[in-house]
Parts: C-alpha cells; sequence; structure tokens
C-alpha cells in the first residue's frame, strides 16, 4: 500500500528563519510527487510537482527537492504569510492520489 | 476565472440520512476528484470522474457514490450516514488526468453527522 509520511508534524520559525520539511514516501511506481499549501478554512492550493530524483523546482522562498524514497520542501528565509499547512501528495502506477498528513507550519514576526 | 465552486459549504444531518454534495469545477476542466479530510487522517481519496466516467475509486465503502454529468459537474452521495463520517470533503478539478498534480480545490463542504 502507497504510504506518505510527513515530519515534523509541527514547526514554529521566526521569520527569516529557515528550515525544511520532510515527506518520505513508498510507492508502486511513482508517477509525480507534489506539495500543496493549505490555509484554515481553505482548500489546498497547488504548489509544485517532481517527476524524478534530482528534480528541483522553486517559487519565491520555497524549494522543492525529490530523491527516490523523500522529498524536502526548503522555506528560506520565511515571512509569517507562509504559515500554513504544507501537505505532499504521491500518485503512484493505479493514478491514486495519496496525500500525508501535513506539516504546520507558524512563522512568527 | 471563476474558480471551483461547491455547494452546500456547511450541513448538518443525523445518522441514517443522505446528503448530496455538488462541485462546479473551473470552466474547461474535465477531471473531477473528491476527497474527505479529517483531523485523524488527512485527506483521503474518494473517487475520480473523467468524462462522466468513474477513472478511479477510493478506499471507501458503497454508502459514497458520485457521478459527473455531461457539463463537468459533479455530484457525491452518501446514503445511510454515520457518525464518523463527519468531515470537510473536497473536490478538485483539473484539465485533463491531472498527471501534473496541479488539482484546483474548491473550499470544501462541511459535514457534520449528529
Amino acid at each position: 500500500e502507497d504510504q506518505v509520511t510527513q515530519s515534523p508534524e509541527a514547526l514554529r520559525l521566526q521569520e527569516g528563519e529557515s528550515s525544511s520539511l520532510n515527506c518520505s514516501y513508498t510507492v508502486s511506481g511513482l508517477r509525480g510527487l507534489f506539495w500543496y499549501r493549505q490555509d484554515p478554512g481553505k482548500g489546498p492550493e497547488f504548489l509544485f510537482t517532481l517527476y524524478s530524483a534530482g528534480e528541483e523546482k522553486e517559487k519565491e522562498r520555497l524549494k522543492a527537492t525529490l530523491t527516490k524514497k523523500e522529498s524536502f520542501l526548503h522555506i528560506t528565509a520565511p515571512k509569517p504569510e507562509d504559515s500554513a499547512t504544507y501537505l505532499c501528495a504521491v500518485r503512484a502506477n493505479d493514478y491514486k492520489l495519496s496525500f500525508g498528513a501535513g506539516t504546520t507550519v507558524t512563522v512568527r514576526a | 476565472k471563476a474558480g471551483v465552486t461547491q455547494t452546500p459549504r456547511y450541513l448538518i444531518k443525523t445518522r441514517g440520512q443522505q446528503v448530496t454534495l455538488s462541485c462546479s469545477p473551473i470552466s474547461g476542466h474535465r477531471s473531477v476528484s473528491w476527497y474527505q479530510q479529517t483531523p485523524g487522517q488527512g485527506l483521503q481519496f474518494l473517487f475520480e470522474y473523467f468524462s462522466e466516467t468513474q477513472r478511479n475509486k477510493g478506499n471507501f465503502p458503497g454508502r459514497f457514490s458520485g457521478r459527473q454529468f455531461s457539463n463537468s459537474r459533479s455530484e457525491m452521495n452518501v446514503s445511510t450516514l454515520e457518525l464518523g463520517d463527519s468531515a470537510l470533503y473536497l473536490c478538485a478539478s483539473s484539465l485533463e488526468t491531472a498527471d501534473t498534480g496541479e488539482l484546483f480545490f474548491g473550499e470544501g463542504s462541511r459535514l457534520t453527522v449528529l
């Protein structure tokens, strides 16, 4: 069965304090790994897609990387508006999308 | 352009009742998928429709069903509601089968079962 595990569950950062979120996965044939951001009371918002080991994607203060077993979401010099729950998801060969439980990031000014 | 619209946003039902939730995808999007989100289980895949055909189904009992209409609008139905069905139900749309993972989510329908 496909498994997606995110760590830590929660992360409290000071504004400007860079950090990384981890997403480890076990999947039968990876068709893609995706990162989403979810704000309270809202649906998830798509951030990145990664397809193969070694791939990297960047968007503003966020950078996602992928290895054969895990992905990292690096947050560089975060601001309070980066506070959200970050979700990782994988799509396997059966096209089903499996989500991790998420990492809730709080950035204090 | 308009985003994914889900109705109703909030609803309260009692055990044993049934409920129908509606999702209008972004114009031009042909794929619609449904997810259940709870604090304990996180986001779990229910099913995906593409051009009125169910392409994939998650591990939920038969009480959960869905359909997609020719205009890509989708509905999901839960019959014989149980307390554990209380959750945020999210709908997402995409252009095709979303290999890119670029799903556009609605704000969800929050169901409370008493």
